[in-house]
């Protein structure tokens, strides 16, 4: 089955510089790619996807781009604010619907 | 437009309890997915239910069942409560059951089986 990895575990940025969260999956059938934020107590909540047709897609600041011969995607957020700290979690499914989650980067933004 | 809502929000059971969580997809969706969550690790798949039937199935056990009702909100019960079922239940819903559709989650219920 599907195996999606995650890294870092854990991003610490200055307010204003760029983040970049990278995922690696295993299942070259997987063409949807979803990027999840999630705040403390809170359910996730869907930031930007990618489907497997498209090498890269942005909305305002941030942008998802993929790769599928390395079989990677990655989100990048540019000019980063206190809000924008949260984990985030990359997935990718096939027909069906079911993602596979990666473990999360707990991303903190520093003032 | 509501989005998709999950009751209850906290939940405290006994081991070998029964449980029966609940959710209501967002307006216009048809399909109820239902994740696992445990501390620090990201959400896992459970099942699936579309047309009131269980679609898709993780590898999680016979304890795990649900249910999806004819406005499409949906049950999760889990019997025979382990202490390693203590999680964040999320509850998410989309249209249809084809791949690359937007997939939105509640706020999950968090269990704890004491």
């Amino acid at each position: 089955g599907e195996n999606v990895e995650q890294h870092p575990s854990t991003l610490s940025v200055q307010e204003g510089d760029s983040a970049v969260i990278k995922c690696t999956y295993s299942d070259s059938a997987s063409n949807y790619f979803p990027w999840y934020k999630q705040e403390l107590g809170k359910g996730p909540q869907l930031i930007i996807d990618i489907r497997s047709n498209v090498g890269e897609k942005k909305d305002q600041r941030i942008a998802v781009t993929l790769n599928k011969t390395a079989k990677h995607f990655s989100l990048h957020i540019t000019e980063t604010q206190p809000e924008d700290s949260a984990v985030y979690f990359c997935a990718a499914s096939n027909y069906g619907q079911n993602f596979v989650f990666g473990p999360g980067t707990r991303l903190s933004v520093l003032p | 437009d509501a989005g998709v809502t999950q009751s209850p929000t906290h939940l405290i059971k006994t081991r070998g309890q029964q449980v029966t969580l609940r959710c209501s997809p967002k307006s216009g969706h048809d399909t109820v997915s239902w994740y696992q969550q445990a501390l620090g690790q990201g959400p896992q798949f459970i099942f699936q239910y579309y047309e009131e039937e269980e679609r898709q199935r993780g590898n999680f056990p016979d304890r795990f069942s649900g249910h999806q009702f004819p406005n499409y909100s949906s049950e999760l019960n889990v019997n025979a409560l382990l202490l390693g079922d203590s999680a964040l239940y999320l509850c998410a819903s989309s249209l249809g059951t084809q791949g690359g559709t937007e997939a939105f989650f509640g706020q999950g219920t968090r269990l704890t089986v004491v």
